[in-house]
């Protein structure tokens, strides 16, 4: 099976940084790389799809890039309601795989 | 609209089996894979596996392989996740979810979770 690995496994930010967080899998997944955010109590919400797509009605301060084995998702200017977990998936083999998650939370 | 609504919560003795539905609604069921994801409590998601309705052809993440069943009935658009010998360690939020067209097949509706509750 594909491993996928995030960091960092948290972080703390305010309002208005700039956030990064990175996904690394296992072998070469090329640009089949899904991002979601979840928060507490909530099913998941798609963010990203095949790396750096924007979902349908996601904000733009969010994106993604990569390809290959390592994969970043950017939130251009950290919003209150950005504070939640955030994990990356990969679906190129079919055993999608999810990275642990990364933890935003407030500075 | 799109809506995927699961069943309610369980609660199951060690060894036994439990099955979760996810009813379906505001699309065509037969044209989009569906996902199964669990979540134990305090922990991150794990891919079960997904069905596609429209064959029934399954593929189940390898941990749950002989131990997983998903199904599917098209006449009421409603998925089913049935996990057998049940332990304690599979206590968790069940989510059905369905696979979007694309690349990739990003999993862009979810139902609400289940929780399963697995307790002497």
């Amino acid at each position: 099976d594909i491993q996928m690995t995030q960091s960092p496994s948290s972080l703390s930010a305010s309002v208005g940084d700039r956030v990064t967080i990175t996904c690394r899998a296992s072998q070469s997944i090329s640009s089949y790389l899904n991002w979601y955010q979840q928060k507490p109590g909530k099913a998941p919400k798609l963010l990203i799809f095949a790396a750096s797509s924007l979902q349908s009605g996601v904000p733009s301060r969010f994106s993604g890039s990569g390809s290959g084995t390592d994969f970043t998702l950017t939130i251009s200017s950290l919003q209150p309601e950005d504070f939640a977990t955030y994990y990356c998936q990969q679906s190129y083999s079919t055993s999608f795989t999810f990275g642990p998650g990364t933890k935003v939370d407030i500075k | 609209q799109v809506q995927l609504v699961q069943s309610g919560a369980e609660v199951k003795k060690p060894g036994a089996s439990v099955k979760v539905s996810c009813k379906a609604s505001g699309y065509s069921f037969t044209g989009y894979y569906m996902h199964w994801v669990r979540q134990a409590p305090g922990q991150g998601l794990e891919w079960m596996g997904r069905i596609n309705p429209n064959s029934g052809g399954t593929n189940y993440a390898q941990k749950f392989q002989g131990w997983v069943t998903m199904t599917r009935d098209t006449s009421i658009s409603t998925a089913y996740m049935e996990l057998s010998r049940l332990r304690s360690d599979d206590t968790a939020v069940y989510y059905c979810a369905r696979a979007q067209q694309q690349l990739g097949e990003p999993l862009d509706y979810w139902g609400q979770g289940t929780l399963v509750t697995v307790s002497s």
